[in-house]
């Protein structure tokens, strides 16, 4: 079971950019990347994920290292509602034992005013 | 709106009881999941269920049982065997297509507290 690696925790400063990394260095060809965000007392939220190119959403970007055992989330402009705990899984490809997703315990990032 | 439901949000039983935790989607989604969260830890997966009929057991099974007689719905019940079960358990689904790049979708969650 591929697994990842992440800082406990980060602080950046509000409207600052914020660069999450993540170690994967047992990613398989065919993992993908994901990230979900947890609030205190809330489900993980999905982020966003990709295989190997970087990748873009209106909620973050996500770059995936050339070896691609390593990735970082980016945040653009931190605000205070993304102060929560970032996590960073691997999901591998369908299998007899099913397609499970495997959390660590992630990075808690505190957004300074 | 499409989403997961997980009742109730805080749950309260005696010790040596077993409890029923609630988990309905409308997301047509084939895959569902259970995970139990402890303070300051990660997610660990209990059990997970690909298709109706049909329930695989996660990395922390004991103690725990589930059914899955309708695609919507995946009740995990946490009997008097489960040692410490007082968490926060949290209830998830995915399209389980045969790609890896459907991403799950959670509930808010149910607190259990056992005394």
């Amino acid at each position: 079971d591929a697994k990842t690696t992440q800082p406990n925790s980060m602080e950046s400063n509000e409207e600052e950019p914020v660069h999450l990394p993540c170690n994967h260095s047992t990613i398989s060809g065919t993992d993908y990347i994901h990230w979900y965000r947890q609030l205190p007392s809330q489900g993980p939220e999905y982020v966003i994920h990709g295989l190997t190119s970087n990748v873009n959403n209106r909620m973050a970007s996500l770059a995936i290292a050339e070896d691609r055992k390593s990735s970082t989330l980016i945040l653009h402009r931190a605000t205070l509602r993304d102060a929560a705990v970032y996590y960073c899984i691997l999901r591998g490809v369908y299998s007899n034992t099913g397609n499970q997703f495997y959390f660590g315990t992630g990075t808690s990032l505190t957004v300074i005013p | 709106d499409g989403g997961i439901t997980q009742s109730p949000k805080y749950l309260f039983r005696k010790e040596g009881q077993n409890v029923t935790l609630s988990c309905e989607q409308n997301l047509n989604h084939d895959a569902m999941y259970w995970y139990r969260q402890d303070p300051g830890q990660g997610l660990r997966l209990i059990y997970y269920s690909q298709i109706v009929n049909d329930f695989q057991k996660g990395d922390i099974a004991e103690g725990y049982s589930v059914s899955r007689e309708k695609k919507e719905s995946f009740p995990l019940t946490v009997t008097s065997a489960q040692k410490n079960p007082t968490a926060f358990y949290l209830c998830a689904s995915s399209s389980g297509d045969r790609t890896s790049n459907s991403p799950l979708h959670f509930g808010n969650g149910t607190r259990l507290t056992v005394t």
